[in-house]
């Protein structure tokens, strides 16, 4: 298994404010996935982040309003800019060990004000 | 399309219940499959994975068919702690996962 921790749990921000959201991952692990799940709905993923190389967006996500880091193996940041109301929403961060098991981090949930 | 689709439910059911979920995914090269599970504000579990010649994990059993890309989940004997959400996931060439909506099961006393 692998453990993951995110920073920080929860966060109330002002409209078109900035956050940025960390995770720390207990292993040295190649691609790392950030999700974003809405109230009352399912994961969404918005990016792939690999270390050495920039991220890969879904559709409907951009750089400029998401930006990621992947500064080594075992670390990852999530930027939620210029943030609106729409934003407020839960940020997981995953790992996927062999192509097999996603594991998750507990969660950033954020709302926006 | 969406990648999974799944039906939201609610599912209540009462205690000792056979429940069934099903889910349907639209990319024939979708490569393996699962359920997971979610609690009420937490993240994610794996609850089992999903194989071709169907699998059986206590009172869960699984089945894939790849032909009509649909998976389902069936669960006996319900229990209260069964209350949650199963997430059914698919994961894509490019070892992307793709999440359904979730299907909510409330198990009543």
């Amino acid at each position: 298994s692998a453990v993951i921790s995110q920073k920080p749990s929860r966060d109330i921000c002002q409209r078109g404010t900035s956050l940025t959201i960390q995770c720390q991952v207990d292993s040295q692990v190649t691609m790392m996935f950030w999700y974003r799940q809405q109230p009352g709905q399912s994961l969404t993923l918005i990016a792939t982040a690999n270390q050495g190389s920039e991220a890969t967006y879904e559709s409907g996500f951009v750089i400029d309003k998401f930006p990621i880091s992947r500064p080594n193996l075992t670390f990852s940041t999530l930027t939620v800019s210029n943030m609106s109301p729409e934003d407020s929403s839960i940020y997981l961060c995953s790992v996927n060990r062999a192509g097999y098991e996603q594991f998750f981090g507990p969660g950033t949930r954020l709302t926006v004000l | 399309r969406k990648e999974v689709e799944q039906d939201p439910g609610p599912f209540n059911v009462p205690e000792g219940a056979t429940v069934a979920f099903n889910c349907t995914y639209s990319n024939s090269a979708s490569q393996s499959f699962f359920w997971y599970r979610q609690d009420c504000r937490k993240e994610p579990k794996l609850l089992m994975s999903v194989y071709s010649s169907g699998n059986e994990d206590g009172r869960f059993t699984a089945q894939l068919n790849r032909a009509s890309q649909y998976i389902s989940l069936l669960i006996r004997d319900s229990k209260l702690s069964d209350s949650a959400t199963y997430l059914c996931v698919v994961n894509n060439p490019g070892n992307q996962f793709y999440f359904g909506t979730g299907t909510s099961l409330t198990v009543i006393p």
